[in-house]
């Protein structure tokens, strides 16, 4: 497994703003990930954090509005741009790895409330 | 197209009784199927998997079936304890990525 941090835990941010989200890993893992869990809803794949190169995003994300950020194997950013109300979600990063089970371990989660 | 589905929002089950949550799947390419655990304010906890070539994995309290032929696999806590109350997610994975369904929340009462 991994310990996986967060900052910040939480956050209410006006419409417009953007807010950078970090994550932190205890360990050198494979893969990073960034997921989105709205109110009421699943967790929700954006991207795959690349180390070195630009991320990899799911079908209805785009790099402007969620730029991610891997400068090594242990941390990664993400950050939510030009927020509007339906941004209010929790933002978790997850990592694999590499056991044969593909388990994800899972950080703590930002949540975010966009006025 | 939600490929993964569980279809009960909630369940409510006494303290020491089994409790069973299901999950139904569309897509026969996973290759792993796992449950994961989360409480409120905290990220989501790994529980247990199973790989789609097998059709019963235990851990503890914890056994997880998978029912290829019907696309289902379902989760039982056995026996159930109050510390076991969460939002419980399956999830299947499709190599390195993982889809999960929308959770059922589990309560456990004396």
């Amino acid at each position: 497994s991994a310990v996986i941090s967060q900052k910040p835990s939480r956050d209410i941010c006006q419409r417009g703003t953007s807010l950078t989200i970090q994550c932190q890993v205890d360990s050198q893992v494979t893969m990073m990930f960034w997921y989105r869990q709205q109110p009421g809803q699943s967790l929700t794949l954006i991207a795959t954090a690349n180390q070195g190169s630009e991320a990899t995003y799911e079908s209805g994300f785009v790099i402007d509005k969620f730029p991610i950020s891997r400068p090594n194997l242990t941390f990664s950013t993400l950050t939510v741009s030009n927020m509007s109300p339906e941004d209010s979600s929790i933002y978790l990063c997850s990592v694999y790895t590499g056991t044969s089970a593909y388990e994800q371990y899972f950080g703590p989660g930002t949540r975010l409330t966009v006025t | 197209d939600q490929q993964v589905k569980q279809n009960s929002p909630s369940l409510s089950v006494q303290e020491g009784r089994i409790s069973i949550l299901n999950c139904d799947y569309t897509n026969s390419m996973f290759d792993y199927f796992l449950w994961y655990k989360k409480y409120p304010a905290e990220g989501p906890t790994f529980l247990i998997s199973i790989s789609s070539i097998k059709d019963k994995n235990e851990d503890g309290r914890f056994t997880v079936f998978l029912n290829k032929s019907a696309k289902h696999l379902s989760l039982h806590i056995v026996p159930s304890q109050p510390g076991d109350s969460a939002v419980y997610f399956c999830a299947a994975s499709l190599t390195d990525k993982l889809i999960f369904g929308t959770g059922t929340r589990l309560q456990v009462f004396p």
